[in-house]
């Protein structure tokens, strides 16, 4: 039982590049979500689905996409990727949602920098 | 936009208590209030999470006064295996505010 797997863990990129993070969960979990971790910042969440098929904005959208074309994987992509974007992506899974007591199980991250 | 604010640091000794504040403005109604712990280079990892009142598991205990303007993380007896992280987080209908983190420091 892997929990939550993200890849790549590592990745640096030039301005105007794009790339897609992968993410994916074996507990078969309906939500997941998409975070930015910055210095200073806590975590942030970017996009989050609610299930297969869903997508829905977080706090901080602009600049990336997502797609959750398979309830076990939610992918992050970076169209044209700008240096603001440089950060610690993080995903997480939870077996339900918001308004819930159900705690999110979290990846261990990929590094982003982007030049 | 609610929002929650955490000091930024902490230091401590092995087996004390440490106490960890975090301040949620705004909280609503259905809200529930998390905490996690993250060590470096890894993701946070759930500790507690509690709604009002106080919540005790293995590991840690939560207050939660009747306003719920505010909670408390208790670790009893820390550890230099508590040197971390930790997050609280606000969560309710269309809403996930991570604090800004507490780096606690534990020494010998």
């Amino acid at each position: 039982n892997a929990g939550v797997t993200q890849t790549p863990k590592f990745r640096v990129l030039k301005t105007g590049q794009s790339m897609t993070l992968l993410c994916a969960q074996d507990m078969n979990h309906e939500y997941m979500y998409w975070y930015r971790q910055d210095p200073g910042m806590g975590l942030r969440l970017i996009h989050y689905s609610v299930g297969e098929g869903t997508t829905a904005k977080g706090e901080v959208p602009d600049g990336y996409n997502v797609s959750r074309l398979k309830k076990q994987n939610f992918l992050l992509g970076l169209e044209s990727a700008a240096p603001s974007q440089t950060s610690v992506y993080f995903c997480a899974s939870s077996y339900t949602g918001l308004v819930s007591n159900q705690p999110q199980h979290f990846g261990d991250g990929t590094r982003l920098s982007i030049l | 936009l609610a929002k929650t604010t955490q000091p930024i640091s902490m230091d401590s000794y092995e087996g004390q208590e440490v106490n960890i504040t975090c301040s949620h403005n705004n909280i609503a109604t259905n809200d529930y209030i998390t905490w996690y712990q993250q060590f470096p280079s890894q993701g946070p990892r759930f500790i507690i999470q509690g709604y009002k009142t106080k919540v005790t598991n293995e590991v840690a205990s939560l207050f939660i006064p009747a306003d719920r303007k505010s909670s408390t993380l208790s670790l009893p007896r820390v550890s230099l295996s508590d040197t971390a992280v930790y997050y609280c987080l606000v969560v309710g209908t269309d809403k996930l505010i991570f604090g800004t983190g507490t780096r606690l420091q534990v020494f010998p």
